[in-house]
């Protein structure tokens, strides 16, 4: 399996302008993370989804940002409009069992300018 | 408030010696301890995890302990090398069905 797999690599993009990460889990793989890493604030959970449904949304920062899961093999999260302090570098993470194991993403290293 | 602590942002040793890393954390009964490694530009990889009711799990060269009664988890890694040089990442997981809260690592270097 080619890992969990995320697109872009990098995104440069304007303050105000719509951003759309994604995400493609491990085949088999049930639960579904969407994580943002800066170095003030580490590696903080935005939303954490379970057989494709939202289970825990308490990190998403405001209502600018949404993640949607249609099926287990996609999953997207959007920041609409973007401002410059959601410059980070955001992983999606998933895995298959409990405990967890989490499997990361290279990551997408967002910068709004 | 909750909080997970992790002892220094930077740790510098010799290779050959153990690596000692430690976790705090703060308002949080974890069912499950767990701790990552991430190189520069890539996302956190597995390497171990410790349950509750363990005291101590190894595998190779790493060995974690977890103190439910401390509130504390000990990484080490013995004998270490350059290549173990990376960021280290405590994370837990409170029951079954929660997600995982990371720390917000250590980063280590050993020098040859």
């Amino acid at each position: 399996d080619a890992g969990v797999i995320q697109s872009p690599r990098h995104e440069v993009t304007e303050m105000g302008q719509e951003v759309t990460l994604r995400c493609k889990p491990i085949s088999g793989h049930n639960s579904l993370f969407w994580y943002r890493q800066t170095m003030m604030r580490g590696l903080e959970l935005l939303i954490y989804f379970n057989n494709n449904v939202p289970i825990d949304d308490s990190g998403m920062p405001e209502d600018r940002f949404s993640a949607k899961m249609p099926n287990a093999s996609f999953s997207t999260l959007k920041i609409q409009p973007s401002e410059p302090r959601d410059s980070a570098v955001y992983f999606c993470a998933s895995s298959f069992r409990t405990p967890i194991e989490a499997f990361f993403g290279q990551g997408t290293r967002l910068t709004v300018v | 408030s909750q909080k997970i602590e992790q002892n220094s942002e930077a740790l510098n040793i010799q290779e050959g010696k153990t690596a000692t890393l430690t976790c705090n954390y703060t308002n949080y009964s974890p069912a499950y301890l767990q701790w990552y490694r991430q190189d520069p530009g890539r996302g956190p990889v597995f390497l171990l995890l410790i349950r509750e009711n363990e005291k101590e799990k190894r595998k190779e060269r790493l060995k974690v302990t977890f103190d439910t009664t401390l509130k504390q988890s000990l990484f080490h890694i013995t004998a270490s090398q350059p290549a173990d040089s990376a960021t280290y990442l405590c994370a837990l997981q409170q029951q079954a069905g929660t997600a995982l809260i990371f720390g917000k690592g250590t980063t280590l270097s050993v020098s040859s």
